[in-house]
């Protein structure tokens, strides 16, 4: 079945470091790939998306690549904020349905 | 535009009993779809449905289930609650459509505490 595997946190960063969260997935098809933060106590908030090969998606300084070759969907930063403390969620959907399989999500702690 | 509503957002209960939560989609959006996030398992996909079917069914007991109205709202429901039960029930609301097209849209999420 579909799966994704990303990185374990927590991870924690000083402000302006560089982000990179790693992600890979198996599927069958072409998924469409996704990241997804949650705040504290809230829920998730779609942060960008990218639907065929080598689409980046990107959104608020995050950008992923979606690499077929590789299976994978790393999200990156450049210079992360203490706001951008949150977890953060991979995550896949396959074929024609709204299932959407995530993995066990990386929590980022941004110290000042 | 209104986003995705839940209610309650908090609720505890015993084991034993049922319960019944609420999701409201965004006004336009027909498909509803329902997660458990838990510290153990992370997320997980409980079912989807569209036009007041189920379209899709993860990999849970029987004693989930769920139901959409006519104008979208959909509850979900879980029979003789037990421990491991306690988790926070996240719902998406999504346009039904071509795969570019249908992002799904949280919900805040209701908090189940079973004792």
């Amino acid at each position: 079945g579909d799966s994704v595997t990303q990185m374990e946190g927590p991870v924690t960063l000083s402000e302006e470091a560089c982000l990179t969260i790693n992600c890979t997935y198996t599927a069958t098809g072409y998924p469409s790939l996704f990241w997804y933060v949650q705040y504290p106590g809230e829920g998730l908030q779609l942060l960008l998306k990218a639907t065929k090969a080598d689409d980046k998606g990107s959104n608020k300084g995050f950008e992923a690549t979606y690499r077929k070759e590789t299976t994978s969907f790393h999200l990156e930063k450049g210079s992360v904020q203490v706001s951008d403390s949150a977890v953060y969620f991979c995550a896949l959907r396959a074929g024609g349905y709204q299932k959407v399989t995530f993995g066990t999500g990386t929590k980022l702690q941004v110290i000042p | 535009k209104a986003g995705v509503t839940q209610t309650p957002r908090y609720l505890i209960k015993t084991r034993g009993q049922q319960v019944t939560l609420s999701c409201s989609p965004i006004s336009g959006h027909r498909s509803v779809s329902w997660y458990q996030q838990t510290p153990g398992q992370g997320l997980q996909f409980l079912f989807e449905y569209f036009s007041e079917t189920q379209r899709n069914k993860g990999n849970f007991p029987g004693r989930f289930s769920g139901r959409q109205f006519s104008n979208s709202r959909s509850e979900m429901n879980v029979s003789t609650l037990e421990l491991g039960d306690s988790a926070l029930y996240l719902c998406a609301s999504s346009l039904p459509g071509t795969r570019t097209k249908n992002e799904q849209f949280f919900g805040p999420g209701t908090r189940l505490t079973v004792l």
